[in-house]
């Protein structure tokens, strides 16, 4: 079974400190993705990768960077918490093969809440 | 941007009876997918409908593609309580490459009542 694990279930971080949400994934696959989740909002993409080193934005990239020096890891880095950052955070990965996207495999996510 | 949107946003059954949700997006697709998801997990994959398919089963999932009117069905058949999750489509849109992430909707919360 593919496995996707994110580092913390539970986060509690204050307003202005830089947060690393990490994410790892046990099954080669090349595109990795992050998104938050928010009652009424549904998901939201906000960076993904296809490669090591690569990184596009998604719909809401703001006040968010990432990394993907390994091809099993995909960290979420932001910058300096705001409280409008106050989310579930949900990383997911597939296999890139041809045209269209494969299914993704999610972790079980990280309830962040910026003080 | 939000493509696929689910409706109803909540649905409640008696358990053994058959729930069904539907999805309506706006461009054009490679596939459409189902994902569920518990209370406080992350998403399953349940099932993928490629644009040139009408109808695929899995199990007691049933899922139907109407690429006319953008728009396709979940029908779960006889449900259990282990059945209560939210329900969410999610698009590949045809103009992407294959890494450009699925665009989720905002779900059906499915309540099964013992």
């Amino acid at each position: 079974d593919v496995k996707v694990t994110q580092s913390s279930r539970y986060l509690v971080k204050r307003t202005g400190e830089k947060v690393f949400l990490e994410c790892v994934q046990d099954m080669d696959h090349e595109n990795m993705f992050w998104y938050r989740q928010d009652p009424g909002l549904g998901l939201r993409l906000i960076y993904f990768s296809y490669d090591v080193k690569m990184k596009e934005k998604g719909d809401i990239p703001e006040g968010y960077s990432v990394s993907r020096e390994k091809k099993e890891r995909f960290s979420l880095i932001l910058e300096s918490a705001s409280t409008n950052q106050t989310s579930m955070y949900l990383c997911a990965s597939s296999f890139r093969l041809g045209v269209g996207n494969q299914p993704q495999h999610f972790g079980d996510g990280t309830r962040l809440s910026i003080l | 941007s939000q493509q696929g949107e689910e409706d109803p946003q909540a649905l409640s059954i008696q358990e053994g009876e058959n729930a069904t949700m539907n999805c309506s997006y706006k461009t054009s697709i490679n596939n459409l997918q189902w994902y569920r998801q518990n209370s406080g997990r992350g998403l399953v994959h349940l099932i993928l409908i490629r644009s040139n398919e009408r109808e695929k089963h899995s199990g007691r999932l049933r899922v139907t593609l109407d690429t006319s009117k953008k728009s396709s069905s979940l029908l779960i058949t006889a449900s259990r309580a282990a059945d209560t999750a939210s329900y969410f489509c999610a698009t590949d849109p045809l103009s992407g490459g294959g890494a450009d992430g699925l665009t989720f909707g905002k779900g059906t919360h499915l309540i099964i009542q013992p």
